[in-house]
């Protein structure tokens, strides 16, 4: 079975610096999706950053990066100059191979406040 | 693009009732829909996945016959809490995945949720 874990319940930072957030998974399949979903207080989940097992190259999405180490089952997400809207709850999510049925299993979710 | 709604966006209720939440996906189609529940401060719990056109697959400590699913048309699946009970109190939000050949296939898209309360 899949499990996903996050470490830090809650995490602060100060405005316009930088956070790592962790994130660890285990599983045996090879082909797989790794996905960071940020959870505002309006609780609509949003997609924040994917990965592909298969690309070695960590993914960006502008102030948001991956740090993906895959032999060690890692995927932690960096957020840089950080800003009170990436207030919000953080999940490391994971899904199993190629096909568009996949279920998502989610980590315990890493509570962050942007502190100004 | 890749809008999911959900009607209501909350929902008060009396014990013994049955509620009815609709997901749909406004503008693509969606063969798969997910039915999470969520309680404060946690993380999403799958509850089932919507296929359309088939029955749904819950998850294991799922009661399907208290939480009907109906996945009747490529845009909407609905979930229906029969027979409420406090303890059903929760937020439930949908996800739904584009069929294919209609661009990022394996993204799921959320609904904003709906707050049940069982009273």
């Amino acid at each position: 079975a899949q499990t996903v874990t996050q470490s830090q319940p809650e995490m602060s930072v100060q405005e316009a610096e930088t956070v790592t957030l962790s994130c660890t998974y285990d599983t045996s399949e090879n082909n797989y999706y790794l996905f960071w979903y940020k959870q505002p207080p309006s609780r609509q989940m949003i997609l924040v950053i994917r990965q592909e097992a298969y690309k070695q190259q960590n993914a960006t999405e502008n102030r948001f990066s991956v740090n993906f180490q895959k032999a060690a089952k890692s995927f932690s997400l960096k957020i840089s100059d950080s800003q009170l809207g990436d207030t919000a709850m953080y999940f490391c999510a994971f899904m199993i191979g190629l096909s568009n049925t996949g279920k998502l299993i989610f980590g315990q979710g890493t509570t962050l406040q942007v502190k100004p | 693009g890749a809008v999911v709604s959900q009607h209501p966006s909350r929902v008060i209720c009396k014990s013994g009732t049955s509620v009815k939440i609709e997901c749909r996906s406004l503008d693509f189609q969606a063969t798969t829909m997910f039915w999470y529940r969520q309680f404060p401060k946690q993380s999403l719990m799958l509850m089932a996945t919507s296929n359309e056109g088939s029955k749904a697959t819950y998850e294991q400590g799922v009661e399907k016959d208290k939480f009907l699913i109906n996945h009747a048309s490529l845009t909407l699946s609905t979930l229906t809490v029969t027979s409420a009970h406090p303890e059903d109190s929760s937020f439930y939000i949908c996800s739904a995945v584009r069929g294919p050949g209609q661009g990022s296939y394996n993204e799921q898209f959320f609904g904003p949720g709906t707050r049940l309360t069982v009273l």
